[in-house]
């Protein structure tokens, strides 16, 4: 069974810092991974994705990936209060189930 | 464009109610899926459609059915409503990306109360 882990937190960071968030997986197979945001009371949005190792910066948002550690994260530099959500990683393989497995999500929240 | 869209918003209903849940998507997106949401249980696939005429189970399809009407729209069925089915019932659409993975959009979701 593939498993997507991610820490529950909350992550507690204060504004202005980087927050790092962290994902694991077991699947070997696992080819494309994605970083939801979730509001309180809203539905998941889309924020990153990656597919290659090394890291892939879009904004304020850097994920990095390590197929060999397997391993996902999403930095958030100049963190700020609306950055406050939880996270969820995504991960799925190219071949047989390409549908998505996802984790838990990491609460995160960003102090003034 | 409208994206991903649900109705209800919000629901109450008494066990053993049936009701069903509508999505439609405007992106032309081939696959189609239901998800529910529980605290501290994340995302679980219900059912999904990978194109227009097919669906498939997923991890959590006991008490549920879909139907496919066409390529916009995927209903979720509860002919017998439990209070194990509150939940909050989110549906999604997506596309082939780079990478060969879908890429998913989420609806505003249907939050369910079975009393």
């Amino acid at each position: 069974q593939k498993e997507v882990e991610q820490n529950s937190g909350p992550l507690s960071v204060p504004e202005g810092a980087i927050a790092s968030l962290n994902c694991t997986y077991s699947d070997r197979g696992s080819q494309s991974f994605f970083w939801y945001r979730q509001y309180s009371g809203k539905s998941p949005e889309l924020i990153m994705f990656i597919y290659s190792n090394g890291d892939k910066e879009d904004g304020r948002f850097t994920a990095q990936l390590n197929k060999a550690s397997q391993y996902v994260s999403l930095l958030i530099r100049d963190s700020q209060p609306s950055d406050s959500a939880t996270y969820l990683c995504a991960v799925a393989s190219s071949g047989g189930s390409y549908i998505p497995t996802f984790g838990r999500g990491t609460s995160l929240i960003v102090h003034p | 464009n409208a994206g991903v869209t649900q109705t209800p918003k919000f629901q109450v209903l008494k066990t053993g109610q049936s009701m069903t849940l509508q999505c439609a998507q405007d992106m032309n997106h081939n696959s189609m899926y239901w998800y529910r949401q529980d605290p501290g249980m994340g995302l679980r696939l219900i059912y999904y459609s990978a194109s227009e005429g097919t669906t498939d189970k997923g991890e959590v399809p006991n008490g549920y059915n879909v139907s496919r009407l066409n390529k916009r729209e995927f209903s979720l069925r509860l002919e017998s409503a439990a209070p194990s089915q509150t939940s909050v019932y989110f549906c999604a659409s997506s596309e082939r990306g780079t990478g060969g993975a879908e890429t998913q959009y989420f609806g505003p979701g249907t939050r369910l109360l079975v009393l």
